[in-house]
């Protein structure tokens, strides 16, 4: 499956780092989606970007700064994490802001350490 | 906001049986609700989802119902096989055309066994 890819898929960081996480979609869409997914937690949405612009921050600490250079790549920044940010972070896309279906990718598990 | 539950958290259930999952979800205007399923490992990939105007719909061994009035869904999987084995999450979103945001229940890690 190579529709929405993200890269590195696995991440240990200590809290002093930076480090970035890359997601690119090969479908033509238009929207691109950060959702985090913690053990035992339902998925959650953290950021929501519509044709580079970001339209939605689900109230996430700065520490997380998203980046999104064209309609086919996503960044997610990441710096001076806390261990409670260990998590699966999935990248997502859809057509457009209004389509139903979403794309996920793989992921990235982070261990922040 | 719009808050989903989801039960069970997990679910066993012997080969052939079938799967129940529910979700309830407050905001009535949600219109939306697909249901992915996570294999061990994978990305969550949808496999049905329903509108609010459809009560039910069905694809082969799995179903969905949907009451607006309850504000209640449920995923039924028949003749379960050990390829069900995976992590399912509902959702529930208003969709609009400024944007399609997914509220997630929990999930329901179903174990299928042989």
């Amino acid at each position: 499956e190579t529709g929405v890819t993200q890269t590195p898929r696995h991440l240990v960081m200590g809290m002093t780092n930076k480090k970035s996480l890359k997601c690119e979609q090969h479908l033509g869409h238009n929207a691109m989606y950060w959702y985090k997914q913690s053990a035992k937690k339902p998925l959650e949405l953290m950021f929501v970007y519509n044709f580079k612009e970001q339209t939605e921050n689900n109230s996430v600490p700065s520490r997380f700064s998203p980046e999104c250079p064209n309609s086919s790549h996503l960044f997610l920044h990441l710096h001076t994490l806390q261990p409670e940010d260990s998590a699966l972070y999935l990248c997502a896309s859809s057509r457009y802001l209004s389509s139903y279906e979403q794309y996920f990718g793989p992921g990235t598990r982070l261990t922040v350490t | 906001g719009e808050n989903v539950e989801q039960h069970p958290s997990t679910l066993s259930v012997q080969e052939g049986d079938s799967a129940v999952i529910k979700c309830t979800y407050s905001d009535s205007a949600s219109n939306y609700f697909p249901w992915y399923k996570q294999e061990l490992g994978k990305r969550p990939q949808l496999i049905i989802d329903i509108r609010s105007n459809v009560g039910e719909k069905k694809d082969q061994r799995i179903a969905v119902t949907l009451n607006k009035t309850a504000k209640h869904f449920s995923l039924h999987i028949t003749e379960t096989q050990p390829e069900d084995s995976a992590v399912y999450f509902c959702a529930a979103s208003i969709g609009t055309e400024a944007g399609n945001k997914l509220t997630f229940g929990g999930g329901t890690r179903v174990l299928v066994k042989p």
